[in-house]
């Protein structure tokens, strides 16, 4: 069965510094891997994803991950943190190959961002 | 046009009321989704639709009920609903994909209260 496990239920940073959110996956088969951003009373957003094309792959605002088969994990890394992206982070597992998909989340990750 | 449209934002239901939240999208997808949040927590899929098909039913009670009735439109309809059925209940559409890498497109929610 497909599974993200998310290493830090909340993460704090100060405006300026780098962020790092973990992630570990477990899959049977080559994974596709996302990362989606939920802003208070929000939907969800999709940041980036893995496709198999490349091991490091840049998203949106900054945000990039790196897919690391042997340490099955795929962090999500930004240089600098920005007020704006406090928020809660979805790692994201797709546990189907049948054309639709069946997401699976991890647990989250609040990123608190201090001035 | 690339959203997905919910209503109603917010919904307060009694437990013998009937009820149906609606979806739209008009990005062609052929497969649409709900998914159930409750509060802190990540979201949990309930179905998925692909061509207007039934795929998946997650072992959701039968007081909900999902309809498809054409490629843009997904309601549920809800009756004899529990307190602890209250949550965030999103929608989401995506393109039927065989390399499974997809995004999707999440709409914004209906926030649902049952007193």
């Amino acid at each position: 069965a497909q599974s993200v496990t998310q290493l830090d239920s909340h993460v704090s940073v100060s405006e300026g510094t780098p962020v790092l959110l973990r992630c570990n996956y477990s899959s049977s088969y080559s994974p596709s891997l996302f990362w989606y951003v939920q802003h208070p009373n929000k939907g969800l957003q999709l940041l980036l994803k893995y496709t198999s094309a490349a091991t490091l792959v840049k998203g949106i605002n900054g945000f990039e991950a790196e897919f690391k088969k042997s340490e099955t994990s795929f962090h999500l890394t930004k240089p600098s943190a920005h007020m704006s992206d406090a928020a809660e982070y979805f790692c994201v597992v797709s546990a189907t190959n049948t054309g639709f998909q069946k997401l699976v989340f991890g647990t989250g990750t609040r990123l608190l961002v201090s001035p | 046009d690339t959203e997905v449209t919910q209503t109603p934002k917010h919904l307060v239901m009694g437990m013998t009321n009937k009820k149906s939240l609606k979806c739209e999208q008009h990005m062609g997808h052929r497969a649409m989704y709900w998914y159930k949040q409750k509060a802190k927590k990540p979201p949990e899929l309930m179905f998925v639709y692909s061509y207007e098909k039934l795929s998946i039913n997650e072992s959701v009670p039968s007081r909900f009920s999902p309809e498809c009735p054409n490629s843009s439109l997904l309601n549920l309809h809800l009756h004899a609903l529990q307190p602890e059925d209250s949550a965030l209940y999103l929608c989401a559409s995506s393109q039927l994909d065989r390399a499974n890498n997809e995004k999707l497109f999440f709409g914004s929610g209906t926030q649902l209260s049952v007193l």
